[in-house]
């Protein structure tokens, strides 16, 4: 089955670590995003990838670093810098970042800072 | 930039019934795709319907249809038959294609209960 898989699904981080979250898709896409969303609100934009080893910051980029090596992977980590990082993140990928693509959604991670 | 708004926190409606979403969307781009996804409680995104700025008709998916009025900026999403299952959160989206390629903006949503 194709589909975007993100683990862990709940992750715990002690304050000043950083934590890396996992995003694999095998759908082919060639576009994927990061977002972060707040208990009640909607999706911001933290980064997107348009093609391998290519990204750009989105809205709420500060914080946070990714990577993109491999088309498939687009791995999120949230740095100790992130001063809020308590949240739900949603990774999505896209057959391209073109006004008419559909973004396909994985399960998320909801990380906790004790 | 580009912005999309959704006034109603949230949204009754009867079983079988339909009801209407609101989205107004503001952008600096000639071109630009609509999206609408629906988030149940599990937190999965779920997309349901698309509408791209050139397109001349409204799009139509199943019980799903979108109301769009380009000259107001709105994309209202129109849910006909609700059922109980339709109870979720509701998310307005753009995506545009020059200055804004690739970026997503997504609305703050709106709260959607179906009751029996």
């Amino acid at each position: 089955d194709g589909g975007i898989t993100q683990s862990p699904k709940y992750l715990f981080r002690k304050e000043g670590q950083n934590v890396t979250l996992s995003c694999e898709q095998n759908l082919n896409h060639d576009a994927m995003y990061w977002y972060r969303q707040d208990p009640g609100q909607g999706l911001r934009l933290i980064y997107y990838s348009q093609i391998v080893n290519d990204f750009q910051k989105g809205d709420i980029a500060e914080g946070y670093s990714v990577s993109r090596e491999k088309k498939e992977s687009f791995p999120l980590t949230v740095t100790s810098a992130q001063k809020n990082p308590t949240a739900f993140y949603l990774c999505a990928s896209s057959i391209e970042a073109a006004p008419y693509n559909e973004q396909f959604f994985g399960p998320g991670t909801r990380l906790t800072v004790l | 930039a580009q912005k999309i708004t959704q006034t109603q926190p949230g949204m009754f409606v009867q079983e079988k019934e339909a009801v209407t979403l609101d989205c107004t969307y503001d952008t600096s781009d000639p071109s630009y795709g609509l999206f609408w996804y629906k988030q149940p409680s599990s937190g999965e995104m779920i997309f349901l319907i698309y509408q791209g700025s050139y397109d001349q008709q409204n799009a139509t998916e199943g019980r799903y249809s979108l109301n769009f009025q380009k000259a107001r900026k709105s994309a209202n999403l129109v849910i006909s038959a609700s059922q109980l299952g339709d109870s979720a959160m509701y998310f307005c989206a753009m995506r545009g294609h020059n200055t804004n390629a690739g970026k997503s903006t997504f609305g703050d949503g709106t709260t959607l209960t179906v009751k029996p």
